[in-house]
């Protein structure tokens, strides 16, 4: 059973054009985390949202966790190549233990 | 500061051998997470440490996978009679522990081959 749905899967678009991808569930989780991780590497931290309705900010990177804490989106405003990678969410129940991640979205931002 | 490592980074083996895989949390994290990760899948939970203790052992696929973290710190996860399907990265991950938000910071990787 996948707990964490990622949409869409593959996302391919210009330098410059503007995205949003998203990260569904029907469990409520006490935080949420999203990573990027690029090929032969391990995943990197982005941003953990705990509080429903949270919205963080990190640079040209919005993150936002569901009123419910059951969803999250990360908008990308003016894609650049450089924001090419796998983006994955994952959730946790606790505040230690396992996190169950989504199958993430693969951007390509072409120059 | 020093990120978590793991070794080695690439592991070939055949089927039915032993292997280790080694990780080095990052220090002074209680927690340590093993995660396995498939080509186009995110990363699959295996096995979660609290200190020297296994916590949640609840993704161990069977009996062939084991790990151990006996001073608290450096993993070692062991698998037995390697299988073809047991191909895979797998990736160590340490967080801070419960006093934290669960922000997990993930090693490299060992990808492990099995012919």
């Amino acid at each position: 059973t996948q707990l964490l749905e990622q949409s869409p899967q593959f996302l391919s678009i210009q330098e410059g054009e503007n995205l949003t991808v998203y990260c569904n569930s029907s469990s409520v989780f006490s935080s949420l985390q999203w990573y990027r991780q690029e090929p032969g590497e391990g995943p990197v931290l982005l941003v953990t949202v705990v509080t429903g309705g949270e919205v963080k900010k990190l640079k040209r990177l919005t993150f936002q966790f569901g009123d419910a804490r059951k969803d999250s989106s990360l908008h990308i405003t003016a894609a650049q190549p450089g924001d090419t990678g796998l983006y994955l969410c994952a959730g946790a129940r606790t505040n230690a233990g396992k996190s169950t991640f989504g199958d993430g979205t693969t951007l390509t931002v072409k120059p | 500061g020093a990120g978590v490592s793991q070794t080695p980074s690439n592991k070939v083996t055949e089927k039915g051998k032993y292997v280790e895989l080694r990780c080095d949390p990052i220090s002074g994290h209680t927690a340590l997470y093993w995660y396995r990760q498939s080509l186009g899948q995110g990363p699959e939970f295996l096995i979660y440490f609290q200190g020297t203790g296994a916590a949640d052992d609840s993704g161990l696929p069977n009996d062939r996978f084991f790990a151990v973290r006996p001073e608290g710190s450096v993993s070692t996860l062991k698998i037995q009679r390697t299988e073809r399907g047991d191909s895979a990265v797998y990736l160590c991950a340490s967080s801070v522990g419960t006093s934290g938000s669960n922000e997990q910071f993930f090693g490299p990787g060992t990808r492990l081959t099995v012919l």
